[in-house]
């Protein structure tokens, strides 16, 4: 199975700060991965697709980078409405999840 | 809009069953591909289960496999979970997710709220 490894798994961040978040493959799943948003008591929001492809209504703010094994999501200006849990997903064989890193306002 | 709406969730005890459902709108439900996705109290996503959009292709974790069953009903664009045999482990928040295919590779685009299934004597 293919294992992801997300750092770190918790981030302070001030409003407006440049945020990047790190996603690592256990092997090369190519571009085959996707970011989702998890806000407290609510279902995953899908970010990114496809390693770097922005999800329809999601604000441009994020994007996404990398292919092979290291992958990065970026919020360029963070937002107060941006605390959650971000988690990465590999779909290259089978479906497999990392655990997640958790963003707070610092 | 695309809605997915889950139910059938509860307190059950070891070793019984327990059969989920995911009610779809907004979207024709016969041309996707759908999973169940589960997530433990405090823990990370576990993909659970996946069918095409015909029932043609069917996969489970090894965690569930044998115990589990997933299927669906076109007519009544709904997605359901059977789960039999259950365990502690299987106490978990589960949703329901359309599958997305591209030329690169499938993904989950639109997620339920979930539904939890607690497993405790």
């Amino acid at each position: 199975d293919i294992q992801m490894t997300q750092s770190p798994s918790l981030l302070s961040a001030s409003v407006g700060d440049r945020v990047t978040l790190n996603c690592k493959a256990s092997q090369n799943i190519y571009k085959n991965l996707a970011w989702y948003q998890q806000k407290l008591g609510e279902a995953p929001k899908l970010l990114i697709y496809n390693a770097n492809s922005l999800q329809t209504g999601i604000p441009s703010r994020f994007s996404g980078s990398g292919s092979g094994t290291d992958f990065t999501l970026t919020i360029s200006s963070l937002q107060p409405e941006d605390v959650a849990t971000y988690f990465c997903q590999q779909y290259y064989s089978g479906y497999t999840f990392g655990a997640g890193t958790k963003l707070e306002l610092k | 809009e695309v809605q997915l709406v889950e139910s059938g969730g509860g307190l059950v005890q070891p070793g019984r069953s327990l059969k989920l459902s995911c009610l779809a709108s907004g979207f024709t439900f016969s041309n996707y591909g759908m999973n169940w996705i589960r997530q433990a109290p405090g823990k990370g996503l576990e993909w659970v289960a996946s069918i095409s959009s015909s029932s043609s292709y069917i996969y489970y974790a090894d965690t569930v496999k044998g115990r589990f069953t997933i299927s669906r009903d076109n007519a009544k664009n709904t997605l359901y979970l059977q789960m039999t045999s259950l365990r502690s482990e299987d106490t978990a928040l589960y949703y329901c997710a359309r599958l997305i295919t591209t030329v690169v590779g499938d993904y989950f685009d639109y997620w339920g709220q979930g539904v939890m299934v607690t497993v405790s004597s």
